[in-house]
């Protein structure tokens, strides 16, 4: 089975920080994705990557960055977290077909 | 503009009932519809998927009716139970690039 990792469950951090959200893969999927899940908003994507060092915005981009620099690990930046940015982190990865997510990262900025 | 619209955003079945979700689409370049199951706590999984050349696909107590012509597919949830209760959303999939339904809270009353 795939398996998808998000290193952290809960996560609080303070307006303005620069936070971290990392995500890491074990079946050597190409296709990695960011998507955050509110209520009554479903999921919504932030930013996908189909290669290593290759990012494109999703729907949701701005506040947020992205780095892949090995094919297993996405990670997701918050350059200066907000409040509006309290969610749950949703981190998924496929090849074709499919998607497998993590089991995500709720994040609550304070 | 939501690319997938998903109804109802809560349902509530008795034991043994039929849960239905439906979803409606307008891009006819989608060539996979997925549903996923969200567990509390837990990310997404895939539930069962349909490709667009076929009406019906069963698994289980699971059935995804697929309607081409209508842009419309619907997830039923055959004899619910307790233990279905979750969330789930549906998808639609162009060129490996899923957009999600908002999600449907599914409580089952025992």
């Amino acid at each position: 089975d795939v398996k998808v990792t998000q290193s952290s469950r809960y996560l609080v951090k303070r307006t303005g920080e620069k936070v971290f959200l990392e995500c890491v893969q074990d079946m050597d999927h190409e296709n990695m994705f960011w998507y955050r899940q509110d209520p009554g908003l479903g999921l919504r994507l932030i930013y996908f990557s189909y290669d290593v060092k290759m990012k494109e915005k999703g729907d949701i981009p701005e506040g947020y960055s992205v780095s892949r620099e090995k094919k297993e690990r996405f990670s997701l930046i918050l350059e200066s977290a907000s409040t509006n940015q309290t969610s749950m982190y949703l981190c998924a990865s496929s090849s074709t077909g499919g998607y497998t997510f993590g089991s995500g990262t709720r994040l609550t900025v304070v | 503009q939501q690319q997938v619209k998903q109804s109802p955003q809560s349902l509530i079945v008795q034991k043994g009932g039929i849960s239905i979700i439906n979803c409606a689409y307008e891009n006819t370049a989608f060539d996979y519809f997925p549903w996923y199951q969200q567990f509390p706590g837990k990310g997404p999984a895939l539930l069962i998927a349909i490709r667009p050349d076929v009406s019906e696909k069963k698994e289980g107590r699971f059935t995804i009716s697929f309607n081409k012509s209508a842009k419309q597919f619907s997830l039923h949830i055959m004899d619910s139970q307790p233990g279905d209760s979750a969330t789930y959303f549906c998808a639609a999939v162009n060129f490996n690039k899923f957009y999600f339904g908002s999600g449907t809270k599914l409580n089952v009353k025992p």
